[in-house]
Parts: structure tokens; C-alpha cells; sequence
């Protein structure tokens, strides 16, 4: 499976942007970006995926850089509900999933 | 909206002794996935089925079995249980289609006495 990389941990503000980076060099082209978070004490959850091009929901964005060896987990304004593990997950259409090491988000007020 | 429910919520054993936890998927989704995350780790795929018949494995021990039935619930079942196996264990479902997104259950805990 490809790999993915991303910090170990990030803090935010509340209110603010956060950007959340995962370096994936190793992606094949037939690749989806998946992006799950973990809250404490609760089963990951989706957030958004993605193949080539950006795509926004109601939770984030998400921007794939042009080579898509990596991306950024977008969200616009970071409130205390976001703090969480976010996971950068790469898998082919119906393959499984496999975590890696997340970023835990801290979000301050 | 239905979610993936899981039983039980915990479960306390022994060592030696076995247990069933038990996934009941979002209605009309044909696939189940198991994950086990051990205390302050990512969560680790263990086994998935399609249909009843299992489509993947991942690093599921020898000592467990899991199963779909025809009503599309899964049962994980654990024999021999070491201490090493408490930990919290989540069921997902996916149904087909391109979204390809996995629904997680709130999970069981086991702890292994």
C-alpha cells in the first residue's frame, strides 16, 4: 500500500483556518485521497475524499496538489467539536483501508 | 439516519476464555469491515467481507474468526483471549456504488483480565 505522512500533532485556534498537510510520494494514479478523524472515545468518521481535483463539503477541503503527491485538509474555521486524530488515508476504488499515523488536532479557545 | 451498531458496548474476560462481539450494519450495505485499536494506537484493519464471503484480511490472529450472515451482520469471534487483546475493537460498513465510504460503529471495548 501506498504510505502517507503527517505531523504527528498541530494546534489551532478557535474561529481560525487550519491546514492539514499528508505528503503521500509514492501514489498510484488509480489512488483515492480519503480523509477520516477519530474524536475521543468515538469510531473514525468520514470527512472527504478526493482523486485529482479539489472538493469541498460542509465539513472541509480538500486541495490535492497538481502531481498529487500530496495534500491539505482544509477546515475554514476550527471550533472545539474539531479536536481529533485526522487520518490521510490512500486507497484504490473498493480496496481496503489501512490507517497510518495521524495528526492530532488541539484546538485552543 | 441508521448507524453501524455494535454489541456489546464492553466486555470484561479472561485470559483463556473466548468472546463474540457482534456488528449489525446500516441497512442495505453489503459490506463489513472489522478494525482493532490497541490503547493509544491507530486503528488496525483485521478483516472485511463482501456479500458474506470474505474479501480481504489484514492482521487478524490465527485465534480469530469472523463471519458474515445473510442478514449482512458480522460477528468477530476471539478464542484464547491474551491479555494483549484488550483494546477497542470498530465494525464499518460500505455499500457499493463510488462514494466508497466507510461508516463506523461506536465500537466494542474489550478488556482481558
Amino acid at each position: 500500500d501506498a504510505k502517507t505522512t503527517q505531523p504527528n500533532s498541530m494546534e489551532s485556534n478557535e474561529e481560525e483556518p487550519v491546514h492539514l498537510p499528508c505528503n503521500h510520494s509514492t501514489i498510484s494514479g488509480t489512488d483515492y485521497i480519503h480523509w477520516y478523524r477519530q474524536l475521543p472515545s468515538q469510531g473514525p468518521e468520514y470527512v472527504i475524499h478526493g482523486l485529482t481535483s479539489n472538493v469541498n463539503n460542509r465539513m472541509a477541503s480538500l486541495a490535492i496538489a497538481e502531481d498529487r503527491k500530496s495534500s491539505t485538509l482544509i477546515l475554514h474555521r476550527a471550533t472545539l467539536r474539531d479536536a481529533a486524530v485526522y487520518y490521510c488515508i490512500l486507497r484504490g476504488y473498493n480496496n481496503d483501508m489501512r490507517f497510518g499515523a495521524g495528526t492530532r488536532l488541539t484546538v485552543k479557545p | 439516519a441508521a448507524g453501524v451498531i455494535q454489541s456489546p458496548r464492553h466486555l470484561i474476560k479472561e485470559k483463556r476464555e473466548t468472546a463474540t462481539l457482534k456488528c449489525y450494519p446500516i441497512p442495505r450495505h453489503d459490506t463489513v469491515y472489522w478494525y482493532q485499536q490497541g490503547p493509544g494506537q491507530d486503528p488496525q484493519f483485521l478483516i472485511s467481507f463482501y456479500e458474506k464471503m470474505q474479501s480481504d484480511k489484514g492482521s487478524i490472529p490465527d485465534r480469530f474468526s469472523a463471519q458474515q450472515f445473510s442478514d449482512y451482520h458480522s460477528e468477530l469471534n476471539m478464542s484464547s483471549l491474551e491479555l494483549g487483546d484488550s483494546a477497542l475493537y470498530f465494525c464499518a460498513s460500505k455499500t457499493g456504488g463510488t462514494k466508497n465510504i466507510q461508516y463506523f460503529g461506536a465500537g466494542t471495548r474489550l478488556s482481558v483480565l
